[in-house]
């Protein structure tokens, strides 16, 4: 029974094309998130939704768009893709509670690679 | 503002012996802290944190970590590496009482080798 799952696992597009990546959590949480790790494995936040809601929004090119249809799915759909582009991108979800923080739990990827 | 720096990008020990990874924070509030460990091509796996309790955190495999507000530091360690224990190393920190959601920040991540 898989937490958080992401398809694909591997994506290889050419520049400009447009694609998306899919996630879904069966945690019952109601805040998701999308990270970007670099080759330099580094990880940053990019967005996150609670309960289908817009709440971070970091310093990220329009042409990625994220879209939440129900609290257990968070789509990220990437226009015009650019060789920097090229990552591996983490879906993660957890509980949002005011005063605290609960961990977040990551799914297992998706490897972007544009040609 | 948060920020993490791991102190070392990169940790070779033998195995059976103590491992040390170092993280000094900064944060503007009152911080949660968290280690994920990320083995080769898979997600990332919490192996602890330090939400306001105890300031001694033990973690999942044998793993501990150590809150030291007055150094800024939350070190991880384990008395005895095992094979296993070969995977890249994230301390992470969030602000317990920012308003706008749960913004993990990472720090630069530490590559663990065991060596037989």
């Amino acid at each position: 029974d898989t937490a958080v799952s992401q398809t694909p696992k591997y994506l290889v597009t050419q520049m400009g094309n447009d694609k998306s990546i899919k996630c879904e959590q069966n945690l019952g949480h109601d805040t998701m998130y999308w990270y970007k790790q670099d080759s330099k494995k580094f990880l940053k936040i990019m967005f996150s939704y609670n309960n289908k809601e817009l709440i971070i929004n970091e310093t990220v090119p329009n042409r990625f768009s994220p879209k939440s249809p129900d609290k257990a799915h968070l789509n990220l759909h990437i226009n015009s893709l650019e060789l920097g582009d090229s990552a591996v991108y983490f879906c993660a979800s957890s509980l949002k509670l005011t005063g605290g923080n609960y961990e977040q739990y990551f799914g297992p990827g998706t490897r972007l690679t544009v040609t | 503002a948060q920020s993490v720096t791991q102190l070392d990008s990169h940790v070779s020990v033998s195995e059976g012996t103590p491992v040390l990874l170092r993280c000094n924070y900064s944060s503007s509030y009152s911080p949660s802290l968290f280690w994920y460990v990320q083995h080769p091509n898979k997600g990332l796996q919490l192996l602890l944190k330090y939400t306001s309790a105890a300031t001694l955190v033990k973690g999942i495999n044998g793993f501990e970590a150590e809150f030291k507000k007055s150094e800024t530091s939350f070190h991880l360690t384990k008395p005895s590496a095992h094979m296993s224990d070969a995977a890249e190393y994230f301390c992470v920190v969030s602000d317990r009482l920012q308003a706008a959601g749960n913004k993990l920040t990472f720090g630069g991540g530490t590559r663990v080798l065991v060596k037989p």
